[in-house]
């Protein structure tokens, strides 16, 4: 699976957009970028995933570049219980037995 | 249930011990993971099973650990002999064939002394 690289914390305002970055420049052409977080104490949670066009759904959106090297996640009016370590993955899709590979994510700070 | 089902949910082990860890995982999913996440860390991967086959052990770190789903459903990771280095944050997650997204339980907290 392709390396990610993301900051490893950012602050976001409660009730602003929060945009978190990842590179993925290494991505293959049957990878997708799939987001996961996780709040402490619990297990991750998906939250969404996307191939090459910009995606959305009651959780967040995800903005992926052109050139797919580059991906951003958009959580548009952060709450305090959306503090949590944010995941990106990159991973064929079409395989049930594909394990998630993490790397150290990056940890969300909402703060009021 | 309604979600991933991990039991118990602390563990307190002295070294050298055996432990055992079981997951519940939602109705119907049929690929079944464990992961050990270690503090501070992202969770790694160590098994998956899809019904009753074990089909990737390789993220199992010694031959200590072992995990068994003999009947599709419920797994059970057991650890022999534990150490200090096996205090970690054990997830299960299930998944449906070609799900999308998994769902993980909220893991079950080892910690050896």
């Amino acid at each position: 699976d392709a390396k990610t690289t993301q900051p490893t914390s950012m602050d976001c305002a409660e009730g602003r957009a929060a945009n978190l970055p990842c590179n993925h420049s290494t991505i293959s052409g049957n990878e997708y970028v799939y987001w996961y977080r996780q709040i402490h104490s619990q297990g991750p949670q998906y939250i969404i995933h996307g191939l090459k066009n910009n995606e959305t759904n009651e959780m967040a959106s995800l903005i992926i570049t052109e050139d797919r090297k580059s991906s951003t996640l958009i959580l548009p009016h952060a709450t305090l219980r959306d503090t949590a370590v944010y995941y990106c993955i990159v991973r064929p899709r079409d395989n049930a037995g594909n394990m998630l590979t993490f790397g150290g994510g990056t940890r969300l700070m909402v703060k009021p | 249930g309604a979600g991933v089902s991990q039991s118990p949910r602390y563990k307190v082990a002295k070294r050298g011990q055996d432990v055992a860890l079981r997951c519940d995982p939602i109705s119907g999913h049929v690929s079944l993971f464990w992961y050990q996440q270690a503090l501070g860390q992202g969770p790694e991967f160590l098994t998956y099973f899809q019904n009753e086959a074990q089909l990737d052990k390789s993220g199992l770190p010694s031959d200590r650990f072992f995990a068994e789903r003999p009947e599709g459903s419920v797994s059970t990771l057991k650890i022999q002999r534990t150490q200090q280095e096996d205090s970690a944050v054990y997830l299960c997650a299930s998944s449906l064939p070609g799900g999308v997204g998994y769902t993980f339980g909220s893991g079950t907290r080892l910690t050896v002394v």
